[in-house]
């Protein structure tokens, strides 16, 4: 199995920062990574797929880069309906695979 | 637009098998690849399998003995059964829709999601 590795597990920023979430593959996944969000008591909604493309409807300030092992979902500045858990998928194998989610909380 | 609901008891006995089902509007379940993800509670995202629209499928290894994701063409409906389940089954379970992304190969994605229903494992 792909192992999937989110850091920070969680954070927290002030509306208007910037903020990077990183994600890790246990190995290749050349750019099948996708980026989810999720608040509570709501299901996800995909923010990226394929590592950079963004979701239709989906606000600029969300970006998506990296391939390989090592990706980075980017919030250019951080508005009051960011704060969520964040979480990336990996669609590279047959057999799909989320990290552990890193949680965006109010400084 | 597209909308999916999940339906099935919400609590089930240990052992026993659970059953759920999510009905699809505004697509048709012949024409995308479509999946289940269950959370349980205060926990992350868990992939459980998902089903081609030839009905061919792929699961959590994790879960795979006790899994079973089917389609029913005839009510734009797709389900999914999990035997001798326990405690450690009671989730949050939704159903998606899995859309495809011609890259560099192709990318799928869960762009459609339900709103999920709550199953609990409990005599």
């Amino acid at each position: 199995d792909i192992q999937m590795t989110q850091s920070p597990s969680s954070l927290s920023a002030s509306v208007g920062d910037r903020v990077t979430i990183a994600c890790r593959a246990s190995q290749s996944i050349s750019t099948y990574l996708n980026w989810y969000q999720q608040k509570p008591g709501k299901a996800p909604k995909v923010l990226i797929y394929a590592a950079s493309s963004s979701q239709s409807g989906v606000p600029s300030r969300f970006s998506g880069s990296g391939s390989g092992t090592d990706f980075t979902l980017t919030i250019s500045s951080l508005q009051p309906e960011d704060f969520a858990t964040y979480y990336c998928q990996q669609s590279y194998s047959t057999l799909w695979t989320f990290g552990q989610g890193t949680k965006v909380e109010i400084k | 637009q597209v909308q999916l609901q999940e339906s099935g008891p919400g609590l089930v006995n240990p052992s026993e098998t659970l059953s759920l089902t999510c009905t699809v509007s505004g697509d048709s379940i012949s024409d995308s690849y479509w999946s289940w993800i269950r959370q349980p509670p205060g926990k992350g995202l868990e992939w459980v399998g998902y089903i081609y629209y030839s009905g061919s499928a792929n699961y959590n290894p994790s879960l795979k003995s006790r899994v079973t994701i089917s389609l029913d063409t005839s009510k734009n409906q797709f389900s999914l059964k999990l035997s001798s389940v326990t405690a450690a089954d009671t989730a949050v379970y939704h159903c998606a829709r899995v859309s495809k992304y011609h890259g560099w190969g192709i990318h799928y994605y869960m762009d459609v999601w339900g709103t999920g229903t709550t199953v609990t494992v409990s005599s």
